[in-house]
């Protein structure tokens, strides 16, 4: 079944803990990304990749890092999480060549007390 | 001004009601999507358009690319309809392409 899977779902953690969000596709898609939600603001991108060792920064980058070092994994890295990085995650992924149907991991709600 | 726009916001329906949500949006696009999400609950893709309509169930999706619109219908709603429905475009331009700009959604609620 093809679809994009994130761990965890669920993840309360203390300002400061350096922590992972890991995002995973099994379609061989060279477009993956992040993206927060937040109440009003909507989905805003965080970091997106075009490929394998190919990232670049999205609309609200700082205090994230992605890497992509292999093309079906694009995890999600708070170095020193802070509480208004609390927020609902999500990590989408399609292929660049031609018009194709988006694929979104199931979300991650990330609570930084 | 946000590249895309959704109305209404917030829309309550009676069960059984035909419903229409707007998107409108500002740049080129090689593509629109309409996503669907449930409270709690993840990101659904429903529609992707480059051109047209298309149909699925009771879902309509109608594309414009001239005036840079899309509607997305719902016929004979029903409450498990209840959800955020989403615009998102993606880009043509420059190094971005690819790229989702998403609308910031309509909450739709659908009364018994």
């Amino acid at each position: 079944e093809a679809q994009v899977t994130q761990n965890p779902r669920y993840l309360i953690t203390v300002t400061g803990k350096k922590l992972t969000v890991t995002c995973s596709q099994n379609m061989n898609h060279e477009y993956m990304s992040w993206y927060r939600q937040d109440p009003g603001l909507g989905l805003r991108q965080i970091y997106y990749s075009m490929n394998v060792e190919v990232t670049d920064k999205g609309d609200v980058p700082e205090g994230y890092k992605v890497s992509r070092k292999e093309k079906r994994n694009f995890p999600l890295i708070l170095e020193s999480p802070s509480p208004n990085q609390t927020s609902l995650y999500f990590c989408a992924s399609f292929r660049l060549r031609g018009n194709t149907e988006a694929f979104f991991g199931q979300g991650t709600r990330l609570t930084v007390v | 001004k946000n590249e895309v726009e959704q109305s209404p916001q917030n829309l309550t329906a009676q069960e059984g009601e035909f419903i229409t949500i707007n998107c409108s949006y500002s740049v080129g696009i090689s593509a629109l999507h309409w996503l669907q999400q449930h409270p709690g609950g993840g990101i659904v893709s429903l529609f992707m358009l480059s051109s047209g309509k298309k149909k699925h169930g009771r879902l309509i999706a109608t594309i414009n690319i001239q005036e840079k619109h899309s509607s997305l219908h719902i016929t004979a709603s029903h409450p498990r309809d209840s959800a955020v429905y989403i615009c998102a475009v993606r880009g043509n331009y420059g190094g971005s392409q690819g790229n989702l700009i998403f609308g910031k959604g309509t909450k739709l609620s659908v009364k018994p």
